[in-house]
């Protein structure tokens, strides 16, 4: 049972315009998301989270946004760079549960 | 400020044996928690751990198990390894917290052959 899911396998954008990575989740308990880019052979690196009390958070070039009645979130990269290329995960929490579920990952590309 | 250091990074063990890996997490976090990334798979959940204690466990098998000491350190054990088990195996720290809006932050993995 995938609760969490990153239907887009795959995203190629010009550098310089905004790429949109989706992730859509299925328990409506969810209460916390995170963002994270991950290179080859590295761990997740942080980039974003936001509250099911929020429906946008800022971080400069990042944005995500939470549509909670379609159980939708999407982060938006402004402008795109060339070193934002790579495999961009989704994940969610509930509260009290004290664990992440992870979407299977968008890996973006950006073309100089 | 250092990241979660994890140890060590590579390792090739040979089916049936066990492996341990060890995590230390950022200074002043508490919570310890444990991820498996196989290819083409997202992240799993393994467990967590905060004040030593045993919060929470993903699905999987008894082979599976971990710890966390009094300085918030961590480790996982694998028993009578098998070649599924070839992954990446993350840890991943946090603040204190009640269990909700806590950032996980993650170390660079060790990968796990089993041959």
């Amino acid at each position: 049972d995938q609760q969490v899911k990153q239907n887009s396998p795959s995203l190629s954008v010009q550098e310089g315009r905004i790429s949109i990575l989706n992730c859509d989740y299925t328990n409506s308990m969810f209460d916390y998301f995170l963002w994270y880019k991950k290179y080859p052979a590295e761990g997740p690196t942080f980039l974003i989270s936001i509250s099911s009390i929020k429906d946008k958070n800022e971080d400069g070039r990042f944005t995500v946004f939470l549509n909670k009645s379609a159980k939708h979130l999407s982060l938006h990269i402004v402008p795109s760079q060339p070193g934002d290329s790579a495999v961009y995960f989704c994940a969610a929490s509930a509260s009290g549960t004290y664990k992440y579920i992870f979407g299977t990952g968008t890996r973006l590309k950006v073309l100089a | 400020k250092a990241g979660v250091t994890q140890t060590p990074r590579y390792l090739i063990k040979t089916r049936g044996q066990q492996v341990t890996l060890s995590c230390s997490p950022i200074s002043g976090h508490r919570s310890v928690s444990w991820y498996q990334q196989t290819p083409g798979q997202g992240l799993q959940f393994l467990f967590e751990y905060f004040s030593e204690t045993q919060r929470n466990k993903g699905n999987f098998p008894g082979r599976f198990s971990g710890r966390q000491f009094s300085n918030s350190r961590s480790e996982m054990n694998v028993s009578t390894l098998e070649l599924g088990d070839s992954a990446l195996y993350l840890c991943a720290s946090s603040l204190p917290g009640t269990g909700t809006g806590n950032t996980i932050y993650f170390g660079e993995g060790s990968w796990l052959t089993v041959v």
